[in-house]
């Protein structure tokens, strides 16, 4: 059974900051792996997708990485605003039972001004 | 349209009501997905559509729960005699085939049982 599990659950920085939040799961069986971002009450909203193929994928000061075979994905945030304030969750399309994404719990992340 | 959208956006119902979720999906995208997400915990898969095909119900919690969608479009979430446990925020999201696609979520219903 695919289990995702994030790390760490929540993390607070300073404002200007690099940081990486991580993502691993059980089966390297996997389509993609996408990443959310979850504003308090709302929606998820997609932020990149890897497919199984790739390395990695960026856009703008967001750059998520894909190891398949080590069953990790990392999301580094460069220079973080407070905006970017929100869950951060992960999520892979497993080749059984593709149908159904797998989530991790997430990681709260709190960028102080 | 361009994304998922679900109605309403906030429901307030009294203990033992029936309630109805929507989920207008993006045009083409085949398959349709509800998920709920209680307080403080993660997404928890309820019933995928695809096509034309029988729907996916495993993870319907109980019978009190169902769900239909109408032409390969709009979906329905209902709730039956609803149980302060039900209260949750619930999801829809739609991808296309093949497997290559992403998901695409909507804003979600917050449902509050009182």
């Amino acid at each position: 059974k695919q289990e995702v599990t994030q790390i760490p659950a929540a993390l607070s920085v300073p404002e200007g900051e690099n940081l990486v939040l991580n993502c691993s799961f059980t089966d390297s069986a996997i389509y993609n792996l996408q990443w959310f971002r979850q504003d308090p009450g709302k929606g998820l909203t997609s932020l990149l997708l890897i497919q199984s193929s790739q390395r990695e994928q960026t856009s703008g000061r967001l750059n998520a990485s894909l190891d398949k075979s080590s069953g990790r994905s990392t999301l580094y945030i460069a220079a973080s605003q407070p905006g970017d304030s929100a869950t951060y969750l992960c999520a892979v399309r497993p080749i059984q039972g593709a149908q159904k994404l797998v989530f991790g719990q997430g990681t709260r992340l709190t960028i102080n001004p | 349209g361009a994304g998922v959208s679900q109605s309403p956006s906030n429901k307030v119902t009294e203990k033992g009501k029936d309630v109805e979720l929507r989920c207008d999906p993006i045009s083409g995208h085949t398959a349709l997905y509800w998920y709920r997400q209680s307080l403080g915990q993660g997404l928890e898969f309820l019933i995928y559509f695809q096509g034309n095909s029988a729907p996916d119900k495993s993870g319907l919690p109980s019978d009190r729960f169902s769900a239909e969608r109408t032409g390969g479009s709009v979906s329905t979430l209902t709730i039956q005699r609803t149980q302060q446990e039900d209260s949750a925020v619930y999801l829809c999201a739609n991808t296309q085939a093949p497997t290559t696609y992403g998901y695409t979520f909507g804003s979600g219903t917050r449902l509050t049982v009182v």
